[in-house]
């Protein structure tokens, strides 16, 4: 396992766009973050699963964005009519309940509104 | 709600000298306490935790002390490299050792760390 894999790596897309986002976590973990960074800033929570159950939401999270995990395994982060302001990276992290793991994060996507 | 607060940087630094980036927090509980390391091109990292009062992680010659009454977990290190710079993030986390909670962190802004040779 090469760790948490995100997809694609760098998005430009125009205003008003739908975009889709994929994180791939290391196989074995069953709990999975997304968190938001722009630019000066740390990583922001934005909703965590466990399984395939979305257990916490963000107030960052507005309706415009919406995230999945069907099947336990990978995730899709949506985001519907994007604004400049959600240009930013966005982070996948994952980890396992058994025991007090840490969280491994991939190298993010890059998203760019225009 | 939580907070982590960081020394704002950049800092610049000669090799070998010594590097303090200060942490201090605000938590409603008894968090958990972590560095993370992020290199140009690459992901977040972790670098060190403490999970709790004065315990002192450490790793790669870098070691941070969990400190309750300061509410503190400054990074020190005596002699940094040049492949130390990088961008390093303070966090905390309330669910962690928890048993069963999850492991939501909260981040500081970062601190750019450049060492030159």
């Amino acid at each position: 396992d090469t760790g948490v894999s995100q997809d694609p790596r760098h998005k430009i897309t125009k205003r008003g766009q739908n975009v889709t986002f994929r994180c791939d976590p290391i196989s074995e973990h069953n709990r999975l973050y997304w968190y938001r960074q722009t630019l000066g800033q740390g990583p922001e929570f934005l909703t965590y699963f466990q399984n395939e159950a979305q257990l916490e939401k963000s107030r960052l999270l507005s309706d415009r964005f919406s995230a999945e995990r069907p099947k336990g395994s990978f995730s899709t982060l949506e985001i519907q009519r994007t604004e400049q302001g959600d240009s930013a990276m966005y982070l996948c992290a994952s980890s396992s309940s058994m025991g007090n793991t840490e969280a491994f994060f991939g190298q993010g996507t890059r998203l760019t509104v225009v | 709600g939580n907070s982590v607060t960081q020394m704002e940087g950049p800092v610049t630094l000669s090799e070998e000298a010594f590097l303090t980036i200060n942490c201090t927090y605000t938590a409603t509980g008894y968090p958990s306490l972590f560095w993370y390391v992020q290199y140009p091109g690459e992901g977040l990292q972790l670098l060190l935790k403490a999970t709790k009062a004065d315990d002192k992680g450490s790793n790669k010659g870098f070691e941070a002390t969990y400190r309750k009454e300061t509410t503190s977990f400054h990074l020190e290190k005596g002699s940094v490299q040049v492949s130390d710079s990088a961008v390093y993030f303070c966090a905390l986390s309330e669910g962690y050792g928890s048993g069963g909670s999850n492991y939501k962190l909260t981040f500081g802004k970062g601190t750019l760390l450049t060492v030159n040779p």
